[in-house]
């Protein structure tokens, strides 16, 4: 039970290239969630799909997409990077239907030149 | 919208001393209080929560008390250990719901041995 994972561990873009987030739970979650942490901000939500096939935004999902690709998995894409989308970006599941703790993965740090 | 406001931004005690984090919210309709830790190089990990139909839980030397008519609830730590040495988040929601799930900025916990 690997619990949330999270792929790339570190990420070093040039501003206007595009990439992929790629997270995945195993808990049978309904509910997976984007955050992005900058220092003294806290986390703040991107994006999130409250169960398989609706995605909703946050409050920062300028620049963003995102696909709930199944019940496991929830990517965010990045279509035009910016040097202030530099942060670290964590991705979070939740059980939905009363249970609210939320799971957090071990977070992808990205680096926008 | 509902804001998080948390204090202090940083805290050093003494092994064995006490640790008091304090947050405010915003919007009286938030009833799901949760805190994290969060450790050097990981993601956020709930350590203890509160429901607005309860005024403190506690779960071994960590407790949470919560006054809503003051929209306010706080974190206590005793007999603080080097361990316990993190960042730590409260945050609130509405309904449960992840989405609806505003962070304080975070307090930086050092404990010296």
């Amino acid at each position: 039970n690997a619990g949330v994972t999270q792929t790339p561990k570190f990420q070093v873009l040039k501003t206007g290239q595009s990439m992929t987030l790629q997270c995945a739970q195993d808990m049978n979650h309904n509910s997976m969630y984007w955050y992005r942490q900058d220092p003294g901000m806290g986390l703040r939500l991107i994006y999130y799909s409250a169960s398989e096939g609706t995605t909703d935004k946050g409050e920062v999902p300028n620049g963003y997409n995102v696909s709930r690709l199944n019940k496991r998995e929830f990517s965010l894409r990045l279509e035009s990077a910016a040097p202030s989308q530099t942060s670290v970006y964590f991705c979070a599941s939740s059980g939905g239907q009363g249970r609210y703790e939320q799971y957090f993965g071990p977070g992808t740090r990205l680096t926008v030149t | 919208g509902e804001n998080v406001e948390q204090h202090p931004s940083t805290l050093s005690v003494q092994e064995g001393d006490s640790a008091v984090i304090k947050c405010t919210y915003s919007d009286s309709a938030s009833n799901y209080f949760p805190w994290y830790k969060q450790e050097l190089g990981k993601g956020p990990q709930l350590i203890i929560d509160i429901r607005s139909n309860v005024g403190e839980k506690k779960d071994q030397r960590i407790a949470v008390t919560l006054n809503k008519t003051a929209k306010h609830f706080s974190l206590h730590i005793t007999e603080t250990q080097p361990e316990d040495s993190a960042v730590y988040f409260c945050a609130a929601s509405l309904g449960g719901g992840g989405f609806k799930t505003i962070f304080g900025a975070g307090t930086r916990l050092f404990v010296k041995a």
